[in-house]
């Protein structure tokens, strides 16, 4: 499975924007990225995926480098229930949906 | 729809004991998971169904646990013997990936196991 690489946590304050990471250098060319969230004390939920344009949706937004080496998640308000553990996970249809240890985001009021 | 709903959201039990999961997918997903979440291994894939066939289980830890999936709408996750270092949040999710490729996967509100 190709891998990604996330930094263990970050810190935002409230109502900032907020802009997380991950790295995929062995993608390939079909592999989807998608990130999901798991707010405390419940199961992941679906945030955003894409290919290779940059996505908008009500929760987020996802940047996706020119060479889909690397991507970001942009939460642009964040607010105290936006504290949660973040996974950028490649999807390959037909293929395992693996999660990796993601990154644990605090919100600072 | 209520969404994936898993059954117990809390089961206590001996070392020893036989321990059954519940699941009921979101209804016309294809695509069933279970996971197993613990503070040290994180999200552990364990199992998925296709069409209620086994797919993979190669993250199965051992012969102990067993998973079924009988119809689209029902799967139990088994554990026979369990052991305390099978405590965990064990979570079900499915997905109507068959159809659209690359949908999401909607978790259910897992099942807190603790062997004693």
């Amino acid at each position: 499975d190709a891998k990604t690489t996330q930094p263990n946590s970050m810190e935002s304050n409230e109502e900032e924007p907020v802009h997380l990471p991950c790295n995929h250098s062995t993608i390939s060319g079909t592999d989807y990225i998608h990130w999901y969230r798991q707010l405390p004390s419940q199961g992941p939920e679906y945030v955003i995926h894409g290919l290779t344009s940059n996505v908008n949706n009500r929760m987020a937004s996802l940047a996706i480098a020119e060479d889909r080496k690397s991507s970001t998640l942009i939460l642009h308000r964040a607010t105290l229930r936006d504290a949660a553990v973040y996974y950028c996970i490649l999807d390959n249809y037909g293929q395992n949906f693996v999660f990796g240890p993601g990154t644990r985001l605090s919100v600072l009021p | 729809d209520a969404g994936v709903i898993q059954s117990p959201r809390h089961e206590v039990t001996e070392m020893g004991q036989e321990v059954t999961l519940r699941c009921k997918p979101i209804s016309g997903h294809d695509y069933l998971f279970w996971y197993r979440q613990t503070m040290m291994r994180g999200l552990e894939l364990l199992i998925y169904f296709n069409n209620n066939v086994p797919i993979d289980d190669s993250g199965m830890p051992e012969d102990r646990f067993s998973a079924k999936m009988p119809n689209a709408s029902f799967s139990t996750l088994k554990i026979q013997p369990s052991e305390p270092r099978d405590s965990a949040v064990y979570f079900c999710a499915s997905s109507s990936r068959g159809t659209q490729i690359n949908e999401k996967l909607f978790f259910g509100s897992g099942t807190q196991l603790s062997v004693l």
